[in-house]
């Protein structure tokens, strides 16, 4: 199958400071690179579509201001948590559309956020 | 708006003791419904894709079936590394964003 990496796996950041999230696709240019954000037993939550070279997409009720994502190229998105609180704190995971003829998405192995 | 219900919402399975998880959605044209495990701290793991009703898929110990409005994992004589929480997702025709379900926590004993 193929591998999408996140990094890091965990951050610890104080309250009102930025934290950066990366997300890879290892062996496949992704195109559009999905952001999800997941509660303690709660399922994924889209949070936003990020496509290469143009503005990610939203989903309702999420602040495009706070949670800043930028897709520079076929192989990289970040997501930036901006002045971070402790209602911030989540596992955030994303995935990758590979191109082709199947329309599966590969998630990578999430990030922890605990914002204090 | 897709919506997509997983039940049970817990499985407790002895070691051998097949069962079957359900998947039920709404979805205004679907292209593709997924199955993924996912391992607690991990992010999910991919497991099938089912594109039209009637279809079926197998992997080891699962099968997926999917018919107009549910889709069915079955698990043939679970192990204890079987045990996961199984997650259902739809994707529309018209987007590839994918709309989850709660997901089913399978735990089996040996």
């Amino acid at each position: 199958g193929a591998v999408v990496s996140q990094h890091p796996s965990w951050v610890i950041c104080k309250s009102g400071t930025s934290v950066k999230i990366e997300c890879r696709s290892l062996d496949f240019q992704a195109t559009t690179m999905f952001w999800y954000r997941q509660f303690p037993k709660q399922s994924l939550m889209l949070m936003a579509t990020s496509n290469e070279g143009s503005k990610a997409t939203y989903e309702q009720g999420v602040e495009k201001d706070k949670f800043l994502i930028n897709h520079a190229s076929l192989t990289l998105s970040t997501l930036t948590v901006t002045s971070a609180h402790p209602e911030d704190s989540s596992f955030y995971i994303c995935s990758a559309h590979r191109p082709g003829n199947s329309y599966e998405q590969y998630f990578g192995p999430g990030t922890r956020l605990t914002v204090t | 708006e897709d919506q997509v219900t997983q039940s049970p919402e817990a499985l407790r399975l002895q070691e051998g003791e097949s069962s079957s998880l359900n998947c039920s959605y709404t979805v205004s044209g679907l292209r593709g419904l997924f199955w993924y495990r996912q391992d607690p701290g991990k992010g999910p793991e991919f497991l099938f894709t089912l594109y039209s009703a009637g279809e079926e898929k197998e992997k080891e110990r699962l099968k997926a079936t999917l018919t107009k409005k549910e889709s069915f994992l079955h698990i043939t004589a679970p192990k204890p590394e079987d045990s996961a929480t199984y997650l259902c997702a739809v994707q529309a025709r018209n987007d590839y964003k994918l709309s989850f379900g709660a997901g089913t926590t399978v735990t089996v004993r040996a």
